[in-house]
């Protein structure tokens, strides 16, 4: 079935070492987000990529970096966790920019 | 700049009664999608609203687009435990701009 894979599921890393989180998919997408969602609170767009022209959120702390090598895959990395970065990261996938939204099934981020 | 607000933010009812979840925004745009959440789960889509006055209803959820009004409701008949979650609303032309959510627990 096509679809948003996420990996890992679950990752704990320690304050100050980097991290990256990876989403892949087989719907061949144009777009892909990443959304950071903190516990109790609605899910919040980091960027996003159109096919490789990157968008930042205006707001997004310069320690979130996001690689995209090709349509399929896109990458999350944080430079310097701190423990305001635990989370849930979602990735999601569009076909255009008003299209249906498949989401991933999440990686859930611990900072020990 | 796109704002999504929800109401109410928690809401506590019992099994077999009617309620409704309120969604409001401020720009137009045309989609509106509404999404379930469990606890540490991802969002699994419910329903996408195309434009005004879409209603689409799925088992005991409801959800209604009213463009002019600038809200999107979501209606529950006759709840059951099962539906206990929180639900987001969502909106945006370019991305995807969520409301606070609303924290659904049904009692039995």
């Amino acid at each position: 079935d096509a679809m948003v894979i996420q990996n890992p599921r679950y990752q704990v890393t320690q304050f100050g070492k980097p991290v990256t989180l990876s989403c892949s998919q087989t719907l061949n997408h144009n777009v892909m987000y990443w959304y950071q969602q903190k516990s109790s609170q609605a899910p919040k767009l980091l960027f996003h990529y159109y096919d490789k022209d990157f968008n930042n959120e205006a707001d997004t702390p310069d320690n979130f970096q996001s690689r995209r090598p090709n349509t399929s895959f896109c990458f999350l990395d944080i430079r310097s966790p701190g423990l305001g970065d635990a989370a849930m990261y979602l990735c999601a996938t569009s076909r255009a920019r008003t299209d249906i939204y498949t989401f991933g099934s999440g990686t859930r981020l611990t900072v020990v | 700049e796109l704002k999504v607000e929800q109401n109410p933010l928690f809401l506590s009812m019992q099994e077999g009664k009617n309620y409704t979840i309120y969604c409001n925004y401020s720009t137009t745009s045309d989609r509106l999608y509404w999404y379930r959440q469990d606890p540490g789960k991802s969002l699994e889509s419910l329903f996408v609203l195309l434009s005004n006055g879409a209603v689409k209803q799925e088992g005991r959820l409801m959800a209604s687009l009213d463009t002019k009004a600038r809200l999107s409701t979501l209606h529950i008949t006759a709840a059951v435990h099962d539906l206990s979650a929180t639900y987001f609303c969502g909106k945006g032309a370019q991305k995807l701009v969520f409301g606070q959510g609303t924290r659904l627990t049904i009692n039995p």
